[in-house]
C-alpha cells in the first residue's frame, strides 16, 4: 500500500513569491486533511476534503491560501503573497472518512517551507 | 472544543530504561477517538495506535503499551526498555466528531540516551 506523498519536501522562497504544494493520498482514501505545524507545536488543522469538496477551512487560512483537490485524488495548497510567518511545515494526511466512524489519518512526509 | 494537554515538553531517558508518557484531554463527544503519533526527525508523523471511548482495555503492542483511563481523561504512553530508535516526538491527538479533524497535543520530545 503506497502512503501519502508530498511534493516538495523542502521549498525556500522570497517575500511576496507564490507556492504551490502537492499532496497524492493513499489510493481509495476519500478524504484528504491539509495540516500546518510551527516549530515546538502540534500541527494545526487547515483544511479538509470530502472526494473532491472542500467541507471546511480554519480559521488560519487566510484569503492568501488556496486548496483544491480536482477529481478527488491528488490536492494542491497554493499560498500567494507568502510572508515570513508562513514559515511552517505543511502536512497532508489522508483517510478513509465519511462513513461515520472516526479512521485514522495516514501522514505524508510534509513540506518544509521557509520564507525570507 | 476538543483539547490535549501534553504536560511533559521533553524527557531524556537512558537506553533500556522504562519511560512513560502523558496525554490529558477534553472533549464534549460521548464517543470519541484518541491517537498517538509518532515524529521522527525525518518530519513525518506515525501513526502509533488508535482507540475509542468504549474501549478501557489496556493495549499492548510489543514495547509499546498504551493506559486509557476515562476517570482521569488520560491516555499514557508508556514504552519499555526504550531503544535509541525510539527518540522522536510524540503527539496525542483527539479528533472532532463528524469531520474528523485532529486536535493535537503540543507533543513530548523524546530522547534515548545510549
Amino acid at each position: 500500500d503506497t502512503g501519502v506523498s508530498q511534493d516538495p519536501r523542502h521549498k525556500i522562497t522570497k517575500r511576496g513569491q507564490n507556492v504551490t504544494f502537492r499532496c497524492d493520498p493513499i489510493s481509495e482514501h476519500n478524504r484528504l486533511y491539509w495540516y500546518r505545524q510551527t516549530l515546538g507545536q502540534g500541527p494545526e488543522f487547515l483544511t479538509y476534503f470530502q472526494n473532491e469538496a472542500q467541507l471546511e477551512k480554519s480559521r488560519l487560512l487566510s484569503d492568501r491560501f488556496s486548496a483544491e483537490r480536482p477529481k478527488g485524488s491528488f490536492s494542491t495548497l497554493e499560498i500567494q503573497r507568502t510572508e515570513q510567518g508562513d514559515s511552517a511545515m505543511y502536512l497532508c494526511a489522508s483517510s478513509r472518512g465519511g462513513g461515520g466512524i472516526q479512521e485514522t489519518q495516514y501522514f505524508g512526509p510534509g513540506t518544509r517551507l521557509l520564507v525570507l | 472544543a476538543q483539547k490535549v494537554t501534553q504536560a511533559q515538553t521533553e524527557i531524556s531517558v537512558v537506553e533500556k530504561e522504562d519511560v512513560t508518557l502523558d496525554c490529558v484531554y477534553e472533549t464534549r463527544d460521548t464517543t470519541y477517538y484518541l491517537f498517538w503519533y509518532k515524529q521522527p526527525p525525518s518530519g513525518e508523523l506515525v501513526f502509533l495506535i488508535r482507540r475509542n471511548s468504549f474501549d478501557e482495555q489496556n493495549e499492548i503492542s510489543g514495547r509499546y503499551s498504551w493506559n486509557f483511563q476515562k476517570s482521569t481523561s488520560s491516555f499514557n504512553f508508556t514504552i519499555t526498555a526504550s531503544q535509541v530508535v525510539d527518540s522522536a516526538v510524540y503527539f496525542c491527538a483527539t479528533p472532532n466528531f463528524g469531520n474528523e479533524k485532529l486536535t493535537f497535543g503540543t507533543g513530548t520530545r523524546l530522547t534515548i540516551i545510549p
